[in-house]
C-alpha cells in the first residue's frame, strides 16, 4: 500500500514564503502530484515531479527527493487567495494516484 | 473543451435507494477516475478505467457500487441500497495519459438521510 504524511495545517503572512511538506511510502514510484483545492471546489493541477529536482511554475515551486520519499510545495509571494488546502498525491506504475489527506494553509494579513 | 463535467452537482436521498452519478471527461481523455471524499480528507481512489476498461477497483468499496464506462467517453457509477455512510463528495477526473496530471469535475454532494 502507500502512506503519505502532510502537515494538517500551516499559517503564513501575506508576501511571505511558505513550504508544504510530503513523506511517501509506495512500491512502484511514477510521479508526485500536487493540487490546490479551496473549500466546496474541485482540485486544480499545480504542479508535478516525476525526476529528482525543482520545478518551478510561476510563484509556485515543488521539489522531490525519490531516495528519501520526500516532496515540497514552495509558495512565494503570498497572497490571501492562496489560503486553501494543498493536496499531494503520488502516482504509481499503474497509473493509479493516492492522496494525502491536504494541508490547509491559511494566509494572514 | 469544457472540462470535467459531472451530474448532478448534489443529490439527497433516503437510505436504501439506489443512487446513480454520470461523468463526462474531457474530450479524448482516454482515462477516467473516480473518488471519494470527505471532510477534512483528501479523495479517496474508488475506480479507474482506460477507455472503456476497468483496470482497478478499490478493495475498500462494496459490491453495492459499480461502474461503467460503456463506449469508453462518459462514464456512471452507481451506489445501491445506500448507508449513512455514503454520504461524501465523488469526484471525477480524466487525463489524457497515464503520465499526466488528473483534470477533476466539480462533484457530486450525495446526502444520505
Amino acid at each position: 500500500g502507500q502512506n503519505i504524511d502532510q502537515p494538517t495545517e500551516m499559517t503564513a503572512t501575506e508576501g511571505a514564503i511558505v513550504q508544504i511538506n510530503c513523506t511517501y511510502q509506495t512500491s512502484g514510484f511514477n510521479g508526485l502530484f500536487w493540487y490546490q483545492q479551496h473549500a466546496g471546489e474541485a482540485p486544480t493541477f499545480l504542479s508535478y515531479n516525476v525526476l529528482d529536482g525543482l520545478e518551478e511554475k510561476g510563484r509556485f515551486s515543488s521539489f522531490l527527493s525519490r531516495s528519501k520519499g520526500y516532496s515540497y510545495l514552495l509558495l512565494k509571494e503570498l497572497q490571501m487567495k492562496d489560503s486553501a488546502s494543498y493536496l499531494c498525491a503520488v502516482r504509481t506504475n499503474a497509473g493509479k494516484s493516492t492522496f494525502g489527506d491536504g494541508t490547509t494553509l491559511t494566509v494572514k494579513p | 473543451d469544457t472540462g470535467v463535467s459531472q451530474d448532478p452537482r448534489h443529490k439527497i436521498t433516503k437510505r436504501g435507494q439506489n443512487v446513480t452519478f454520470r461523468c463526462d471527461p474531457i474530450s479524448e481523455h482516454n482515462r477516467l477516475y473516480w473518488y471519494r471524499q470527505t471532510l477534512g480528507q483528501g479523495p479517496e481512489f474508488l475506480t479507474y478505467f482506460q477507455n472503456e476498461a476497468q483496470l482497478e477497483k478499490s478493495r475498500l468499496l462494496s459490491d453495492r457500487f459499480s461502474a461503467e464506462r460503456p463506449k469508453g467517453s462518459f462514464s456512471t457509477l452507481e451506489i445501491q441500497r445506500t448507508e449513512q455512510g455514503d454520504s461524501a463528495m465523488y469526484l471525477c477526473a480524466s487525463s489524457d495519459s497515464a503520465n499526466q496530471p488528473q483534470h477533476f469535475g466539480d462533484g457530486t454532494r450525495l446526502s444520505i438521510l
